[in-house]
Order: structure tokens, then C-alpha cells, then sequence
């Protein structure tokens, strides 16, 4: 039960867009379309932004969206905003019945 | 408003049992699986342990296999976690989490604020 591979950070000016990458295996993130996005602000609890790799729960910004190739998956945060900054995770369901997170994103509004 | 209000964290030697609940409101507790989740001190989220709405499927992750056990009683909408021979890297916030449907495959949709695991001597 590895973690899933995310970036330890990425950065991204006002009003731009960025890509959080999640790599997985094909015993997660490949083989099924369980993969989740949570938010994570400081002091608070994870709040779920994405799920079945693209959904987009009701609520959330538009500006938040979810892809997938291969044991990849990625969210993608366009018009970058202040409030937007926070730690994102990555999570998968798994061959063994698991769930599985990312070690976590800290995401910088410059 | 769907609430999910964690108890029983506490500070507690290597080796001692702890007992967790998670008390739940605002929906049909028995019509979703729920989920335990930690976070470390400074770290990432740990999946910890999922049940199905009847409790017929249960999942552990392999750090806490054997150790802890996760329960459910629908009748009074609360979630369990018996954790016993704890160890230093327990040592965590717990939060309690509702899947999105029945089955804990589903993804986590709503989470608790988290009671604190602190295992040290």
C-alpha cells in the first residue's frame, strides 16, 4: 500500500491555471475511476473537490477539474485565486480494497 | 447539515487500547459505509479502516491490521475504532468520514473535524 506520488509543491500566480500530477499503479489509480481530490486548508478538515477521477461535487468551483491517463491522474485549478491556497490529496480505491492517498500538495498563490 | 462529531481521543503509553467513536447526524446513518482516517502531526492523510453500511465488507490498512478493529451500530448512528497495542506512530488527528454511498469503495464525501491520538510515554 504505497502512497500515491504527488508533487511536494507548486506555485502559481493570480488568475493562472496549474496541474497537480498523482501517480499511482494499475493496482490503483489505473485500474478504476475511484480516484478522488481533497482540499485541505490549514487547522481544518479535507473537504472533497473531485471524485470518479472528473465529478465535480455541487458547490464547487468550475474552476476545479479532474482527468486521468493511464495511472496518472491530475487536478487542474484554472483562474487561480487566494483562497485557493491549501494542501490538495490525491486518493484511490485499490486491488486490495484499500484506499490509498498522495503524500500531499502544497499549492502557493504567489 | 450532515455532522460527524469524533470522541475518545486521548494521550496513552505504547502498548494500551483507546477506544474511538464518531457520532453521526443530519442523514441515514445506515445507508453509508464510513470511513477512519489519520493524519500525523506535519503529514499527509492515512487511510486507516472502512466498513460497508451493514457491516458486511471491512478494510484495514496493513499499519493497522491486526491492531485495530472498526464497528458500527446503526441503531444508534455511531462509528467505532478499538485500537489496541498502540504504538509511538499512531500518534495522530482521527477523523471520521462518510462515503458517498453504501459500499467504501465509494469516496469519502464528508469528514469529521478530527479527535487527537497521542501515544508516547
Amino acid at each position: 500500500q504505497s502512497a500515491l506520488t504527488q508533487p511536494a509543491s507548486v506555485s502559481g500566480s493570480p488568475g493562472q491555471s496549474i496541474t497537480i500530477s498523482c501517480t499511482g499503479t494499475s493496482s490503483d489509480i489505473g485500474g478504476y475511476k475511484y480516484v478522488s481530490w481533497y482540499q485541505q486548508h490549514p487547522g481544518k478538515a479535507p473537504k472533497l473537490m473531485i471524485y470518479d477521477v472528473s465529478e465535480r461535487p455541487s458547490g464547487v468551483s468550475d474552476r476545479f477539474s479532474g482527468s486521468k491517463s493511464g495511472n496518472t491522474a491530475s487536478l487542474t485549478i484554472s483562474g487561480l485565486q487566494a483562497e485557493d491556497e491549501a494542501d490538495y490529496y490525491c486518493s484511490s480505491f485499490t486491488s486490495s480494497s484499500t484506499w490509498v492517498f498522495g503524500g500531499g500538495t502544497k499549492l502557493t498563490v504567489l | 447539515e450532515v455532522q460527524l462529531v469524533e470522541s475518545g481521543g486521548d494521550l496513552v503509553q505504547p502498548g494500551r487500547s483507546l477506544r474511538l467513536s464518531c457520532a453521526a447526524s443530519g442523514f441515514t446513518f445506515d445507508d453509508y459505509a464510513m470511513h477512519w482516517v489519520r493524519q500525523a502531526p506535519g503529514k499527509g492523510l492515512e487511510w486507516v479502516s472502512g466498513i460497508n453500511w451493514n457491516s458486511g465488507t471491512i478494510g484495514y490498512a496493513d499499519s493497522v491490521k491486526g491492531r485495530f478493529t472498526i464497528s458500527r451500530d446503526n441503531a444508534k448512528n455511531s462509528l467505532y475504532l478499538q485500537m489496541n497495542s498502540l504504538r509511538v506512530e499512531d500518534t495522530a488527528l482521527y477523523y471520521c468520514a462518510k462515503a458517498a454511498k453504501g459500499y467504501y469503495y465509494f469516496y469519502i464525501d464528508v469528514w469529521g473535524k478530527g479527535t487527537t491520538v497521542t501515544v508516547s510515554s
